[in-house]
């Protein structure tokens, strides 16, 4: 069974770094037939994805265009766990997130959510 | 982005009886290679999503044979025949036949 468990701090100031981790157990973030995705929800925009990690003979990443320029996900395959970094936040960014493993055109184990909230 | 449109958004049931959600993409979900994306989550309160239906009408190991996925192209249903207490919770679908994968905003189910 895939277990998903995230760590990471639950309050960010504005404009710094949200940080996120998530630790794989039960498979591998370099396996070719998965790939590695954050999603947030909040009351205001719902379930949203933001972006995702996967091995297929080299790394990749694909990310939301709406986030694309602030966000950063990767593997690291010596703790066998992927992360995120969101930069320069603001109160919009509030939400629970979500690490969740995706397989053959959906999203399968999700990890504990980690509420982040930006305030000063 | 692909807006998933959800109906009813509040949907409250006797036990027993059984419950229809409704999915509605405005382009066809049908992918190149034939399949069709389209997934239902549950959330119960304070959960996380867990994945119910895969592929339209695929139930994942472990959900209750109650529960069933229907449709193709743009229209898809959930329905749970005959509500049970612990089906209480926000079920959402999501495609991903389209870049980027989006989900619907929630159908939220109660008890009477």
């Amino acid at each position: 069974q895939v277990q998903l468990q995230q760590s990471g701090p639950g309050l960010v100031k504005p404009s710094q770094t949200l940080s996120l981790t998530c630790a794989i157990s039960g498979d591998s973030v370099s396996s070719n037939r998965v790939t590695w995705n954050w999603i947030r929800q909040s009351p205001s925009r719902g379930l949203e994805w933001l972006g995702r990690t996967y091995y297929r003979s080299k790394w990749k990443n694909d990310y939301a265009l709406s986030v694309q320029s602030r966000i950063t996900i990767n593997p690291d395959t010596s703790k066998n766990q992927f992360s995120l970094q969101f930069n320069s936040v603001t109160p919009e960014d509030t939400a629970v997130y979500y690490c969740v493993r995706g397989v053959s055109g959906s999203l399968d184990f999700w990890g504990q959510g980690t509420l982040v909230s930006v305030s000063s | 982005d692909l807006v998933m449109t959800q109906s009813p958004l509040s949907l409250p049931v006797t036990l027993g009886q059984s419950a229809s959600v409704s999915c509605r993409s405005p382009r066809s979900l049908v992918f190149s290679d034939g399949n069709t994306y389209l997934s239902w989550f549950q959330q119960r309160p304070g959960q996380s999503p867990r994945r119910l239906i895969y592929q339209v009408s695929n139930r994942d190991s472990g959900v209750p044979d109650r529960f069933s996925g229907s449709g193709s192209g743009t229209d898809f249903t959930l329905k749970i025949s005959g509500v049970e207490a612990e089906d209480v919770g926000v079920y959402y679908c999501m495609q991903a036949s389209h870049w980027p994968w989006t989900f619907g905003q929630g159908t939220k189910v109660e008890i009477k």
